[in-house]
């Protein structure tokens, strides 16, 4: 039982560049997320999906887009990368029940930067 | 930003020592959880409490939860340098997916 992978772990592009971010769980969770990560702040959502072919925008969801394809995968894609998106990206799944198992289980991380 | 703020930013104390951090939230929440993440790795899920509950405990730490005032604190006991890491508060705000937005983290340092 992996939890939660990501792949790559590392990335450098340079702008313009396009390139895509594979999250994998093998825990049957019906929710995945995309989170970004930079100094000294907090995580904040990119996109996230409620299951298996659907979608939503979080609060960061410019200059990136996502697909569902199948229950186990998130991808997070960046068309044009841009030096602003130079950050480090977790992705996270969950349970669709709610109480106690709101717990998120993050992936650990794929550090990008853009020059 | 709907960010919670945590506070202090960064916290440096000696082994065996107490850390407190603390959080505060603008929205209604249904519960407020504690992450922790090490250095360069994915966060990890340490302790939930609901928005019904006033304290909980979990081994060495203690979480507390005052909805009046919108806060949280974190409290880890009897620190070990194994403790080292950032923590983080996150909480449910509206939406369907029942969103997680996270606080700015404290960076805790326990010394040998």
């Amino acid at each position: 039982n992996a939890g939660v992978t990501q792949t790559p772990k590392f990335r450098v592009l340079k702008t313009g560049q396009s390139m895509t971010l594979l999250c994998a769980q093998d825990m049957n969770h019906e929710y995945m997320y995309w989170y970004r990560q930079d100094p000294g702040m907090g995580l904040r959502l990119i996109h996230y999906s409620v299951g298996e072919g659907t979608t939503a925008k979080g609060e960061v969801p410019d200059g990136y887009n996502v697909s569902r394809l199948k229950k186990q995968n998130f991808l997070l894609g960046l068309e044009s990368a841009a030096p602003s998106q130079t950050s480090v990206y977790f992705c996270a799944s969950r349970n669709k029940a709610g109480g106690p198992t709101d717990t998120q289980y993050f992936g650990p991380g794929t550090r990008l930067t853009v020059l | 930003s709907q960010q919670g703020e945590e506070d202090p930013q960064a916290l440096s104390i000696q082994e065996g020592e107490n850390a407190t951090m603390n959080c505060s939230y603008k929205t209604s929440i249904n519960n407020l959880q504690w992450y922790r993440q090490n250095s360069g790795r994915g966060l990890v899920h340490l302790i939930l409490i609901r928005s019904n509950e006033r304290e909980k405990h979990s081994g060495r730490l203690r979480v507390t939860l005052d909805t009046s005032k919108k806060s949280s604190s974190l409290l880890i006991t009897a620190s070990r340098a194994a403790d080292t890491a950032s923590y983080f508060c996150a909480y449910i705000s509206s939406g369907s997916a029942r969103q997680l937005t996270f606080g700015s983290g404290t960076q805790l340092t326990v010394l040998p």
